[in-house]
């Protein structure tokens, strides 16, 4: 069964550093996702992306944060000068449809530690 | 603003009791309700959605618009079931993948 996939699992890194989350959405879906969860916190989303643009975003999601899906088959996440808030495991998700499928497809996520 | 509130962080019944995870929303018009669940070391994935009215490993969850909730319940637990479940909103105008989650729930089942 297709899966979503990440890498990093895990990443350490110093403030002010840029970051680079990277997933492979499952390959016949068309709309992408990044969420968070800083922990002991909700799953929040941070931004939808769709035909190669940004079908919404969230307040988290300021200008310290992009996305760009660079090839056929990745979608990124970039974090330019992360803070030590940004801590948290991050969670790509893809899905087949837009309004009205309501499923999701997660990744594993990837645990981010900023020092 | 929506929202939705899982009051119990942890929940622990026995091998074959009932358990109810319970789930309520605050939101004006119309929302889309799921339920996600997390089992130990697997990734999020869906478990069921209220459009569906379906029964999934057991588990059913009935929108009650008058009260606002979503509780999840199956009628004889298993061990199996040991995980951690997130109720989910997505209204309905949104781009599907903007979901409002709980804060979860750890659903234990004892032997």
């Amino acid at each position: 069964e297709p899966e979503v996939t990440q890498t990093p699992s895990h990443q350490v890194t110093q403030m002010g550093q840029e970051v680079i989350l990277r997933c492979v959405p499952i390959s016949n879906h068309l709309y992408f996702y990044w969420y968070r969860q800083i922990l002991g916190q909700k799953v929040e989303f941070l931004v939808s992306f769709y035909n190669n643009e940004i079908s919404e975003k969230s307040e988290i999601f300021d200008d310290q944060f992009s996305v760009e899906r660079p090839d056929g088959s990745n979608f990124t996440l970039k974090i330019r000068s992360t803070k030590l808030e940004d801590s948290a495991m991050y969670f790509c998700a893809s899905s087949r449809r837009g309004q009205g499928a309501g499923e999701l497809f997660f990744g594993e996520g990837s645990r981010l530690t900023v020092l | 603003a929506q929202r939705v509130t899982q009051p119990e962080k942890l929940l622990s019944v026995f091998k074959g009791a009932p358990v109810e995870l319970k789930c309520n929303y605050s939101y004006s018009g119309s929302p889309e309700l799921f339920w996600y669940v997390q089992y130990s070391r697997q990734r999020l994935q869906l478990l069921l959605r209220h459009i569906s009215r379906e029964s999934i490993k057991g588990f059913t969850a009935d929108l009650n618009k008058g009260e606002t909730s979503f509780h999840l319940k199956k009628p004889f637990a298993q061990e199996e079931d040991s995980a951690m479940y997130y109720c989910a909103l997505n209204h309905r105008g949104s781009t599907l993948g903007r979901l409002y989650f709980g804060r979860g729930t750890q659903l234990t089942v004892w032997p």
